[in-house]
């Protein structure tokens, strides 16, 4: 049961470009949303994460877009480098933050 | 700070053979966790422990076992390894209940396991 649906499962972007990946979820309950990181032999590591009262966070180059209603969130990654090549993980929160569901994971290629 | 520390980094079992995952954390964390990784399949959990003495059962519990030894050791147990179980595996800690940053899951690096 994919609580969390993650898209796309692999995406190739240019240096310079925008990486687009996209969440959704069903269960309402979902209060906390992390990205995570993760490089090749490496555990995940957080990368950043919003709350639903709260349409768009940013870091950086990295910016969540959270729509509630639609119950989608993304991760944008602005001017994409060669060193964000990783696999991407979306993440929901439930249960007072005890719960994770983790999405299927994106791994993006930056090509120079 | 080591963090979120796992041994084996590799291991080759054979059918049928048991072992024993090792993770420690040095963070103070009361919450930990075992994952397994697959590809398309994504991160699932197979058992958590919310505090020492507790643990739960996740999404993948079948063919496993945990002990939570004390708040810094929490143990993976294979008892009949079978080639389905071919993964990596990733013990994770986190703060219990906190809220906003304090939410953040640390992994370990992952410990690859393949049956034969």
């Amino acid at each position: 049961q994919q609580q969390v649906k993650q898209s796309p499962q692999s995406l190739i972007v240019q240096k310079g470009g925008i990486s687009i990946i996209n969440c959704a979820y069903e269960n309402t309950a979902f209060d906390y949303f992390p990205w995570y990181q993760q490089f090749p032999g490496k555990g995940p590591a957080l990368l950043i994460a919003i709350r639903p009262d709260v349409s768009e966070k940013k870091e950086g180059r990295f910016t969540i877009s959270f729509n509630k209603s639609a119950k989608q969130f993304s991760l944008h990654i602005m001017d994409s480098q060669p060193g964000d090549s990783a696999t991407y993980f979306c993440a929901a929160f439930s249960g007072g933050y005890q719960k994770v569901t983790f999405g299927t994971g994106t791994k993006l290629q930056v090509i120079p | 700070n080591a963090g979120v520390t796992q041994t084996p980094k590799f291991q080759v079992l054979k059918t049928g053979q048991s072992m024993t995952l090792q993770c420690a954390q040095d963070m103070n964390h009361n919450s930990m966790y075992w994952y397994r990784q697959d590809p398309g399949m994504g991160l699932r959990l197979i058992y958590y422990s919310a505090s020492e003495g507790t643990t739960d059962k996740g999404e993948v519990p079948n063919g496993y076992n945990v002990s939570r030894l004390n708040k810094r050791e929490f143990s993976l147990r294979l008892e009949s390894a079978a080639p389905s179980q071919t993964s990596v595996y990733f013990c994770a800690s986190k703060r219990t209940n906190s809220q906003g940053s304090r939410n953040t899951i640390y992994f370990g690096e992952g410990s690859w396991l393949t049956v034969v």
